[in-house]
């Protein structure tokens, strides 16, 4: 079946701008999770959404950074006011019980 | 909390030669233990998992690894590579309660001729 996906795969964008980036997770998984992978940070938990429950954001590093989940399924990361340090990949991931989560392929964001 | 430590930036290996990618935890709660594997410009996929039962895991590609409670490690071993299994591998838990993974830094594994 389809897995992961996430769009655009590649994002060139200026200092000061917005970005969304997208995640549409594998259908009839209820938990959705993004991560940020950077060379000098690793690979980073961002936030975690989890059914209708309250998203647990404790890994979102400054208020320019939030996510929404429509419907249970998509959802949408969004930077506000990017800086050069957000340049990184940001990856999405869905599972349908707590233990196994499947990755996409990510988003590279370049900020210049 | 948790954190995971691995213990090789890189591992250079021969062709056909085995190999050990070396993974140590921390943690104050019972936790889920995972490898993924990263190809280049790729996702993350994940090799195997140890949730509970049996110590030793076996995972895709001929890849296993040992839970060993008493070391906190989780070491993931090959006993013959092949040049495809270049890459990065991550070792990554999870409280029980679920919820986030926690990566190490990850180790290349660079497969030589």
């Amino acid at each position: 079946g389809a897995g992961v996906s996430q769009s655009p795969s590649n994002k060139v964008t200026e200092k000061g701008k917005d970005v969304e980036l997208r995640c549409d997770p594998i259908s009839g998984h209820t938990a959705l999770y993004w991560y940020r992978q950077s060379l000098g940070q690793g690979l980073e938990f961002l936030i975690y959404f989890q059914g209708n429950s309250a998203p647990d954001k404790s890994g979102l590093p400054s208020d320019r950074f939030s996510a929404e989940r429509t419907g249970g399924s998509v959802s949408t990361l969004t930077i506000q006011r990017t800086q050069q340090e957000d340049s990184a990949v940001y990856l999405c991931a869905s599972s349908f019980s707590r233990n196994e989560q499947y990755f996409g392929p990510g988003t590279r964001l370049t900020v210049t | 909390a948790q954190s995971v430590t691995q213990l090789d930036s890189q591992v250079p290996v021969f062709e056909e030669a085995p190999v050990e990618l070396r993974c140590n935890y921390s943690s104050s709660v019972s936790v889920y233990l995972f490898w993924y594997v990263q190809y280049p410009n790729q996702g993350l996929q994940l090799l195997l998992k140890y949730l509970s039962g049996s110590t030793l895991v076996k995972g895709i590609n001929g890849f296993e690894a040992e839970f060993n409670k008493s070391q906190t490690s989780f070491h993931l071993r090959k006993p013959s590579v092949h040049i495809s299994d270049t890459a990065e591998y991550f070792c990554a838990v999870s409280g029980r309660t679920g919820n986030m993974l926690t990566f190490g830094g990850g180790t290349r594994l660079m497969v030589k001729p």
